[in-house]
């Protein structure tokens, strides 16, 4: 089984509509991440979790959200999508290391 | 600007060759340079993590860093089409990380 766990793999949805993308992991790392990916744009950092009581935004967080249920457990949310979302979203781990990053295998959401 | 810039190829390159995949950033500030590798329809993993200038070599990979003309490399020797991937420099200063776009490599046997 996958450290880094992401669901759903792929994503159709409509604009307006609200989205969860779940990840979880069982590296038993502390740090969490969210990123998207775009072509020519590389990875973008959304928001990250250091502990289960600590939440930051990142550079792009701006009609995005997220929940720390757990520390294995990190969800991000889009209440309600848009076309310009349709991206390709990476959960991270780290430990220690904050270069050191362990990757899901990411989740590509297509919005209409 | 950008922080960090690096260009996207795609790079093809003939089984067996030398590959040098570069980035360049503008903030001095950057301490610690990786270079993460990602396959097709998957996450990126670390391939190599340097902090100084000079060198680091790992099996057919070499890590290069110069901190004066604040460039970094990735050389790959005997290139393999298990190497056709996409190439992400990263660089952190404090806490943070910053991703180059990726460069994509493309070995041909």
């Amino acid at each position: 089984d996958a450290d880094v766990t992401q669901t759903p793999r792929n994503r159709i949805t409509k604009t307006g509509k609200r989205i969860m993308l779940e990840c979880s992991q069982t590296k038993g790392h502390d740090r969490m991440y969210w990123y998207r990916q775009d072509p020519g744009l590389g990875l973008r950092l959304i928001y990250y979790s250091f502990d289960v009581k600590d939440i930051n935004k990142g550079e792009i967080s701006d009609g995005y959200s997220v929940s720390r249920q757990a520390q294995a457990k990190f969800s991000l949310s889009l209440e309600s999508a848009i076309p310009n979302q349709t991206a390709l979203y990476f959960c991270a781990t780290a430990g220690v290391s904050t270069g050191e990053l362990f990757f899901g295998e990411g989740s590509r959401l297509t919005v209409l | 600007q950008k922080e960090v810039e690096q260009d996207p190829g795609p790079l093809s390159v003939p089984e067996g060759a030398i590959v040098s995949l570069n980035c360049t950033y503008s903030n001095s500030a950057f301490q610690y340079f990786m270079w993460y590798r990602q396959y097709s329809r998957k996450g990126p993993e670390l391939l190599m993590y340097t902090y100084s200038s000079g060198n680091k070599e790992d099996g057919r990979f070499t890590a290069q860093v110069d901190k004066s003309s604040k460039y970094i490399s990735l050389f790959i020797r005997d290139s393999q089409p298990s190497d056709s991937a996409t190439y992400l420099c990263a660089m952190i200063y404090g806490n943070k990380l910053v991703f180059g776009a990726g460069t994509i490599l493309r070995v041909k046997s």
